[in-house]
């Protein structure tokens, strides 16, 4: 079946580690999009990729990085400049072509610090 | 971004319809309507949008005022695994984001 995946299901992060959080995607959508969704709130932009090799800042960037060398992988990494990771972080997808097509996302990875 | 007013929870019998209203008066013409919901611990599942026209597919139907101020959706047979978190969000195409509020918590009793 197409989807999105995430993995792991579920994280943990000691003091200033890196982490990386995965998503993939085989529905041959051009655009991805990470969000952090925090209990009690919506969910906030982090980052996004239109294309390939290509990606922009969302709202809550800082802390975060991504890469985008292949148009099914937008990978997550929560850097130890990120000081408050706990949250529940939400990857999705979505065709370009065709107008206001909708995001679709997958099942998320719930980070917490030991 | 127009922004979206929903109410924070909502109850419905098993098997009745559930409505469910969202405000969204500063929505400009070229934004669209958005439903989502989400099960406590997985990621929002995609339901139906629109922009004008009232819109309906196996899941719901999604009703748009003719002012385009508000709009509701309709889960014509609520059943139990119904019970979500629903977000209305409007977006217009040369949007990037998604502008998400806090949803309305519906809750589909026995």
């Amino acid at each position: 079946d197409g989807g999105i995946t995430q993995s792991p299901k579920y994280l943990f992060r000691k003091e200033g580690q890196n982490v990386t959080l995965s998503c993939e995607q085989n529905l041959n959508h051009d655009a991805m999009y990470w969000y952090r969704q925090d209990p009690g709130q919506g969910l906030r932009l982090i980052y996004y990729s239109q294309i390939v090799n290509d990606f922009q800042k969302g709202d809550i960037a800082e802390g975060y990085s991504v890469s985008r060398e292949k148009k099914e992988s937008f990978p997550l990494t929560v850097t130890s400049a990120q000081k408050n990771p706990t949250a529940f972080y939400l990857c999705a997808s979505r065709h370009r072509q065709g107008l206001n097509q909708p995001q679709h996302f997958g099942d998320g990875t719930r980070l917490s610090i030991l | 971004d127009a922004k979206t007013t929903q109410p924070p929870s909502m109850d419905c019998a098993e098997g009745r319809a559930a409505n469910l209203p969202c405000n969204h008066s500063t929505i400009s013409g070229n934004e669209y309507v958005y439903w989502y919901r989400q099960i406590h611990s997985q990621g929002p599942q995609y339901i139906i949008h629109g922009l004008k026209n009232n819109e309906t597919n196996e899941m719901a139907s999604l009703i748009i005022t003719e002012d385009r101020k508000s709009s509701t959706l309709i889960l014509p047979h609520a059943t139990l695994r119904d019970t979500a978190v629903y977000y209305c969000i409007v977006r217009g195409d040369n949007n990037r984001k998604l502008i998400w509020g806090l949803g309305t918590s519906l809750a589909v009793n026995p």
